[in-house]
C-alpha cells in the first residue's frame, strides 16, 4: 500500500524549532519530487516546500524562506522539514505529499494524515 | 504569485442534483509548449487529508467516480459533480502547479440541501 506517515509535530514556543519527518512506503520514493503542505486550523491549504528526487533543487513559499529547510534521505525513504524561528502563524497541520509522475510540476497524488504543529507561549 | 479564487464559497445541492464550482487563476496556467493546463482539484472531508480528484484540469484520477468532471480554459475552470451523493459532502479546492509558489483556492464547501 502506498503510504506517507508524518511525525514530529508538537507544541513549541515562538522562536523555537521542530523537525518533521515523513516516512514513505509502497512506492519507489527516490523517483518522486516530494512536498510539504500545511493547513492552519479551520483554514485552507498552503504549499510550503518542494524537493527534487536527489535533493538538488528545493523551493519554498516566501513566508518560510530562511527559516524552514526541506530535505530527504532516499536510503531511509524519508522526507524532512526542519523548522526554525517558528512563529504563531506557522501553527498548522503539516502534510507530506507526493508530487505525481516523477515531475516537478504536477498534482499531489498521495497525502499523509498530517502532523500538528502548535506555536504558542 | 498566481492567485486562485473560487466561487461560490459554499453551496447546498439536493441529492442527485448537479453541483458546479468555479475557479479562476490570476494568470494563465496553460503551458503553450505542451498545451496542458496546470490545474488540479482536490476533495477534503472533515478530519481527512485532501484527495486528488482531477489533474491537468480535466483528467480524472484513478478510482474517482465519473460523476466528477473538470473543464476550463487558461484562467477559468469548473469542477462539476453530476448527481450529488451524500458522500460528496466536503470542501473542494483548486490548485495551480504552473509555477511556484504552488497556490490553492480558498475552497468551496458543498453540503446537501
Amino acid at each position: 500500500e502506498v503510504q506517507l506517515v508524518e511525525s514530529g509535530g508538537g507544541l513549541v514556543q515562538p522562536g523555537g524549532s521542530l523537525r518533521l519527518s515523513c516516512a514513505a512506503s509502497g512506492f519507489t520514493f527516490s523517483t518522486y519530487w516530494m512536498s510539504w503542505v500545511r493547513q492552519a486550523p479551520g483554514k485552507g491549504l498552503e504549499w510550503v516546500a518542494n524537493i527534487k528526487q536527489d535533493g538538488s533543487e528545493k523551493y519554498y513559499v516566501d513566508s518560510v524562506k530562511g527559516r524552514f529547510t526541506i530535505s530527504r534521505d532516499n536510503a531511509r525513504n524519508s522526507l524532512y522539514l526542519q523548522m526554525n524561528g517558528l512563529r504563531d502563524e506557522d501553527t498548522a497541520l503539516y502534510y507530506c505529499a507526493r508530487v505525481s509522475g516523477g515531475w516537478s510540476r504536477t498534482a499531489f497524488d498521495i497525502w499523509g494524515q498530517g502532523t500538528m504543529v502548535t506555536v504558542s507561549s | 504569485d498566481i492567485v486562485m479564487t473560487q466561487s461560490p464559497d459554499s453551496l447546498a445541492v439536493s441529492l442527485g442534483e448537479r453541483a458546479t464550482i468555479n475557479c479562476k487563476s490570476s494568470q494563465s496556467v496553460l503551458y503553450s509548449s505542451n498545451n496542458k493546463k496546470y490545474l488540479a482539484w482536490y476533495q477534503q472531508k472533515p478530519g481527512q487529508p485532501p484527495k486528488l480528484l482531477i489533474y491537468w484540469a480535466s483528467t480524472r484520477e484513478s478510482g474517482v467516480p465519473d460523476r466528477f468532471s473538470g473543464s476550463g480554459s487558461g484562467t477559468d475552470f469548473t469542477l462539476t459533480i453530476t448527481s450529488l451523493q451524500a458522500e460528496d459532502v466536503a470542501v473542494y479546492y483548486c490548485q495551480q502547479y504552473y509555477s511556484t509558489p504552488f497556490t490553492f483556492g480558498p475552497g468551496t464547501k458543498v453540503d446537501i440541501k
